[in-house]
Order: structure tokens, then sequence, then C-alpha cells
């Protein structure tokens, strides 16, 4: 059982815009920033945004973060079959002094 | 570029001992904090351990507390992590990964993980 919840699966056509939810507490995403990574099988995770809502260096403005309260989003408009790949969210935790994950989420493109 | 390189991943027994190692490039390693997360086969990712860049601060996830031991080497720009009394819950592929900003903004740039795998 993670620490941050988020579904473990989504589902939109080309074209569409999703939304992938990353649920915590206070002694995590509401009082820490949330960072949102992407990840295709057997690969290397990639940062995808983080501070909440910033931009890594080359993630296209398609992909969003936002958060409120002690949960946040990642947005991905103009889906693309090459989106479809698992995402985590993850943040700071005061209580636990360590890093917590959602348990990802699979991004398929129908 | 940044370049992160594991190293010493394998098949041990329950019980057994392991040494995996992080060989950096790309940047000034003794600046900035590292990590180690894993991935277990068909589950999520889970952070393991970081330590800052002078060695000064260190944290475990509970799992592994008083088993592993995250080290590194500045003069070497090399991460360890030092793994005993491994489990079958161990078996998962451990990414070494540095810190976005210094020892701020989190886990950001991954190398291409070591399988450890746990079983008799």
């Amino acid at each position: 059982q993670s620490v941050l919840t988020q579904p473990p699966l989504v589902s939109g056509t080309p074209g569409q815009r999703v939304t992938i939810s990353c649920s915590g507490s206070s002694s995590n995403i509401g009082s820490q920033t949330v960072n949102w990574y992407q990840h295709f099988p057997g690969t290397a995770p990639k940062l995808l945004i983080y501070g909440d809502d910033q931009w890594h260096s080359g993630v296209p403005d398609r992909f969003s973060g936002s958060k409120s309260g002690t949960s946040a989003s990642l947005a991905i408009s103009g889906l693309q079959s090459e989106d479809e790949a698992d995402y985590y969210c993850a943040a700071w935790d005061g209580s636990l002094n360590g890093w917590v994950f959602g348990g990802g989420t699979k991004l398929t493109v129908l | 570029d940044v370049q992160l390189v594991e190293s010493g991943g394998g098949l041990v027994k329950p019980g057994g001992s392991l040494t995996l190692s992080c060989a950096t490039s790309g940047f000034i390693f003794s600046f900035y904090s590292m990590h180690w997360v894993r991935q277990a086969p068909g589950k999520g990712l889970e952070w393991v351990s970081s330590i800052t860049g002078s060695s000064k601060f260190i944290s475990y996830v509970n799992s592994v507390k008083g088993r592993f031991t995250i080290s590194r080497d500045n003069a070497e720009k090399s991460l360890y992590l030092q793994m005993n009394s491994l489990r079958a819950g161990d078996t998962a592929v451990y990414y070494c990964v540095r810190e976005y900003f210094y020892d701020a903004g989190g886990p950001a740039f991954w190398g291409q993980g070591t399988l450890v795998t746990v079983s008799s």
C-alpha cells in the first residue's frame, strides 16, 4: 500500500486531455512539493515535473502539474500514442523522513 | 550530460549480502545529494535511501533500516549501497538517482538500473 494514492489505470484517445491524480496527506503533499515521473518499462524513469508545476528541461508543455491541499494532478493535453507509459508522483514525507511514491498509473492511449 | 551507471547486481541467496555501485560523470558529484530507488517485479517505484553531498545526512525506508548502508566516495565520484541480510522482498531493479538541485528538488536524473534477485 503506497503512501500516495494514484488511480492504477487511466485511458484516453489521441488528442484528448487526461489527468492523473495523486492523493497524500499533510506530512507529504500538504507541506512538500510534488514531482512527476514518466516510466517506460525496461528503461530509466524520467522526471517530468518538479516543484509541483515546474517543467523539467525538454519536457513538452503538453504536460502540466498542479496541486491543491493534499492532492496533486498531472495533466496531459493533446494525448499522443507515445505518451503510453507508467506515471508516478512523489514527495518528501516529513513524518517518515524519506521520499514516498504513488503506486503508479498506467496510461493507455486507445 | 549527467551519466549514472549502476553495477553489482546479481543473484544472491536469502540472508546473503551484495554491494551496488554507481559510477557518475557529467556533474560535480560532491555537490549533489544522491538516492537509491528500486522497483520490484510488477510493482511501482520505491525510494530506498538518500545521502547528502557531504554524507552528513542519510535516510532509509523503514524496511531496509539496519540491513542496508548507503555511502559515497566523492573523490571517486561513486555512490554505493551495501545490502546485508537480503530477503526475497528485496528483489528489484535498483536505480541510482541524482538530486535535481544540489540538495533540493528531489530525485531527478536516473541510471539504467541493476537487477538484484534474492532467491535460493
